[in-house]
């Protein structure tokens, strides 16, 4: 079955310094990629997606790029604040039983040092 | 705004008692989810649901069991909690056509001693 790597498992940063996170995917039919932030005592949220015929995706400070042929994708956050201090999530998506499936990578927890 | 809601944030059982974790989704969407949630292993998805009274096992649905008897909620039953249960549980929704994004609950850490 599908398979996430993501790596680091943790991250500091200075604020204002980038922050990049990376995952790996193992089934090649995945074919949206969400990344989901979740705060203390959250819920995670949605914060970006890219879909399997797109290779980047921009928002303001963040970002994702997709590699289909090495199956990797990235989340970028530039100028990071205090409030991106978070657990970040990737996943990958297969379409299954009629409806859209993740599977999650085990989740970064970034720091955002004042 | 949708709004996932989820009975307890928190909950203490003891081994072999029967518990019950209930989500209630408010925009009408199809398909709902459970997961847990466990530190160094990320979300894993235990049961979904796609209709009323239809589910689907998820990557660890041993020891669980799912109830959805109307669109907006889904239940989660553990008929016999055992100490490895010990967890975060998080429920989400989707709709099933269209757009991917779950919408997920607060989550409910369940002890069980």
């Amino acid at each position: 079955g599908e398979n996430v790597e993501q790596h680091p498992s943790t991250l500091s940063v200075q604020e204002g310094d980038s922050a990049v996170i990376k995952c790996t995917y193992s089934d090649s039919a995945s074919n949206y990629f969400p990344w989901y932030k979740q705060e203390l005592g959250k819920g995670p949220q949605l914060i970006i997606d890219i879909r399997s015929n797109v290779g980047e995706k921009k928002d303001q400070r963040i970002a994702v790029t997709l590699n289909k042929t090495a199956k990797h994708f990235s989340l970028h956050i530039t100028e990071t604040q205090p409030e991106d201090s978070a657990v970040y999530f990737c996943a990958a998506s297969l379409y299954t039983s009629g409806t859209y499936k993740y599977i999650f990578g085990t989740g970064t927890r970034l720091k955002v040092l004042a | 705004d949708v709004k996932v809601t989820q009975s307890s944030r928190y909950l203490v059982k003891r081994t072999g008692e029967k518990v019950f974790l209930e989500c209630v989704q408010d925009m009408d969407h199809e398909n709902m989810f459970w997961y847990r949630q466990d530190p160094g292993l990320g979300l894993r998805l235990i049961y979904f649901s796609y209709d009323v009274k239809m589910k689907e096992k998820g990557d660890i649905p041993e020891g669980y069991s799912v109830s959805r008897e109307k669109k907006e909620r889904f239940s989660l039953i553990l008929e016999s909690a055992s100490t490895n249960q010990t967890s975060m549980y998080l429920c989400a929704s989707s709709y099933l056509q269209g757009r991917n994004e779950q919408f997920f609950g607060p989550g409910t850490r369940l002890t069980v001693l």
